[in-house]
């Protein structure tokens, strides 16, 4: 079993809708979760940051963590078309530098 | 002014070449890292230097060698490549558990 479980997608939606990106792991001591987009041919951009439970908002977008359930989440409301990438979560424990990503979710919004 | 630059952007080379690709990261972060990104989009960590000391080393080929001159820089020799070693390889910095700084990626094409 892999430490981190993304569903690669595609996930196809259209504009305006609100979109979930869920990612699931094992590893109980991850404690800084992040989530990045990635364009085509570019590198991974952070866009999201949530350091143990809980949720955070910024702007469109709402990132929650259920330590409980190992479980997060990436929401994004009003979907643009520009929204359309590759979006990675990556998650690390206390005390180490490593972040270990997800496989990556490719989202589409379609006009 | 790129944070994170890598460079060359595109390697194309023959089996059994050695070439290095060199990254500087002008954020004043301590810590930076080298990743591969396979065909299937997922990133796996390979080194990380803090302060020019070297605190990650995955289980990589010893043909790969990292050299961090200062801690602007961190530059990545790989020895006798090989068509596996076919990838897009990144490098990262961070300052603390908050995220990364991605470079835009070094696609090497080993023919």
């Amino acid at each position: 079993q892999k430490e981190v479980e993304q569903d690669p997608g595609p996930l196809s939606v259209p504009e305006g809708a609100i979109v979930s990106l869920n990612c699931t792991y094992s590893n109980s001591a991850f404690q800084y979760f992040m989530w990045y987009r990635q364009y085509s041919r570019k590198g991974p951009e952070l866009l999201m940051y949530t350091y143990s439970s809980g949720n955070k908002e910024d702007g469109r977008f709402t990132a929650q963590v259920d330590k409980s359930s190992k479980y997060i989440s990436l929401f994004i409301r009003d979907s643009q078309p520009s929204d359309s990438a590759t979006y990675l979560c990556a998650m690390s424990a206390t005390g180490t530098y490593k972040y270990i990503f997800g496989t990556g979710t490719r989202l589409k919004v379609l006009a | 002014d790129t944070a994170v630059s890598q460079t060359p952007k595109y390697l194309v080379t023959q089996m059994g070449n050695d070439k290095s690709i060199k990254c500087e990261q002008n954020l004043g972060h301590d810590t930076m890292y080298w990743y591969k990104q396979d065909s299937k989009k997922f990133l796996k960590i390979m080194f990380s230097y803090n302060n020019k000391e070297l605190i990650i080393n995955e289980t990589v080929p010893n043909r790969f060698s990292p050299k961090s001159p200062d801690k602007a820089h961190l530059n990545l020799h790989i020895n006798s490549l090989e068509l596996g070693d076919s990838a897009v390889y990144f490098c990262a910095s961070s300052q603390g558990p908050a995220g990364y700084t991605f470079g835009s990626g070094t696609r090497l094409t080993v023919v």
